[in-house]
């Protein structure tokens, strides 16, 4: 069965800074890998998605997320934080195999500082 | 092209009592997704559906639980009779079937149901 982790439940950072978002999954094959963000009082958007080929995906709103096999990652990053980037953050992992449902992490809340 | 709509956006019931929640798919998208969140806890997949059938429901917690999907569009999620940890955001999401299963998801705000 697939699993997703994301180890922080809270992250803040000063606006401006770089930020980082960390996702481990748990498939036996390489599985479709998405990062979700949600904003207070919307519904989720989708960041970013892998499904092959080169392991650096560029997103919306300047995020970005590599995918790592040897260390089942998937790390969102962002050079740049914007006070509007404060949101919560999913990492989701989905499989053709499994019918393509979403299996998501708990979610990563960040807070913009400024 | 408008987006995923469910409705309401909020729902607040007694124990005991009926709630119907419904999702409006993009339109052309076949594949409908249920999710719900409890409160604390991961977004956990319901059911799926593609067109009028449903492809999986193995996430379903229990049989007061209700999905129908009326001619491949729109569908409804009925919880009969509600309980206390019913409680939380109910998602729907569409998608448009994609070769090698590469579906992207687009999710709607999402209805909050609580149960008191």
């Amino acid at each position: 069965a697939q699993s997703v982790t994301q180890p922080d439940i809270h992250i803040t950072v000063s606006e401006g800074a770089s930020l980082e978002l960390r996702c481990n999954y748990s498939y036996g094959a390489t599985p479709y890998l998405f990062w979700y963000v949600q904003s207070p009082g919307q519904g989720l958007q989708l960041l970013l998605k892998y499904f092959s080929g080169d392991t650096l995906v560029q997103g919306i709103k300047g995020f970005e997320a590599e995918f790592k096999r040897s260390q089942s990652s998937f790390n969102l990053r962002k050079p740049s934080v914007h006070w509007s980037d404060a949101a919560e953050y999913f990492c989701a992992v989905g499989a053709p195999e499994y019918g393509n449902k979403l299996v998501f992490g708990a979610g990563t809340i960040l807070r913009v500082k400024s | 092209e408008a987006g995923v709509t469910q409705f309401p956006s909020h729902s607040v019931i007694e124990k005991g009592q009926t709630v119907t929640l419904r999702c409006d798919p993009i339109s052309g998208h076949d594949n409908l997704y249920w999710y719900r969140r409890v409160m604390g806890k991961e977004i956990k997949f319901l059911l799926h559906f593609v067109k009028e059938s449903k492809q999986d429901e193995s996430g379903m917690p229990n049989n007061r639980f209700l999905a129908e999907r009326t001619g491949g569009t729109y569908s409804t999620l009925k919880v009969q009779p509600a309980e206390l940890e019913d409680s939380g955001v109910y998602f729907c999401a569409s998608s448009h079937p994609r070769r090698g299963g590469r579906d992207e998801q687009y999710f709607g705000p999402g209805t909050r149901l609580t149960v008191t």
